[in-house]
């Protein structure tokens, strides 16, 4: 079965310092990987995704991916953190066939932001 | 544009009691899917259905019932409340297969048993 492991539940930044939220990923196949934000109250909003295409997935509000085959891992990373960006991040993969996929959430990663 | 509507946004229920966590989506979407969420947990699967008239269970279906008659409709029925059942509930809904469909979640039901 397919898993994703989150390994930080916490994460505090200072604005305008670097990003860095680690989630590690287990499959027997060659996975697509997500990231989804959560801001207070609000539902899940997809950051990126990996679907076998370039190893370095750029998403929304400049955030990036890596994707590693060899460290089995799908880092975030943002180069300057904003206010805005205090939130939770899920890391996520998929698991089952085609036309049936689910997604398997990692338990997230509280992303704090101090002026 | 509405995108996915989740009704209540808060619920307090008995032990024992039944409800109906309503959700709908108005971007003709064929995926839906029930999610609960809980701390330190992330979400996990109740129910999902790529379709009208189909539906299958995910990863925690107990206790938890679904049907979908429409495709804009896919509503969430307890039908004997648990406090093991206290979480927040989150509808989604995508165009396609989730692998290469984003999913679009209502703002979610907070839901107390007690």
């Amino acid at each position: 079965a397919q898993s994703v492991t989150q390994l930080d539940s916490h994460v505090s930044v200072s604005e305008g310092t670097p990003v860095l939220l680690r989630c590690n990923y287990s499959s027997s196949y060659s996975p697509s990987l997500f990231w989804y934000v959560q801001h207070p109250n609000k539902g899940l909003q997809l950051l990126l995704k990996y679907t076998s295409a370039a190893t370095l997935v750029k998403g929304i509000n400049g955030f990036e991916a890596e994707f590693k085959k060899s460290e089995t891992s799908f880092h975030l990373t943002k180069p300057s953190a904003h206010m805005s960006d205090a939130a939770e991040y899920f890391c996520v993969v998929t698991e089952g066939s085609y036309n049936t996929d689910k997604l398997i959430f990692g338990t997230g990663t509280r992303l704090q932001v101090f002026p | 544009n509405a995108g996915v509507t989740q009704t209540p946004k808060f619920q307090v229920l008995k032990t024992g009691q039944s409800m109906t966590l309503q959700c709908a989506q108005d971007m003709n979407h064929e995926y839906m899917s029930w999610y609960r969420q809980d701390p330190g947990m992330g979400l996990r699967l109740i129910h999902y259905s790529v379709g009208a008239g189909i539906t299958d269970q995910g990863e925690v279906p107990n206790g938890y019932n679904v049907s979908r008659s429409t495709t804009e409709d896919f509503p969430l029925r307890l039908l004997s409340a648990a406090p093991s059942q206290t979480s927040v509930y989150f509808c989604a809904s995508s165009a396609g297969p989730t692998r290469f469909q984003p999913q679009h979640f209502g703002d979610g039901t907070r839901l107390s048993i007690l």
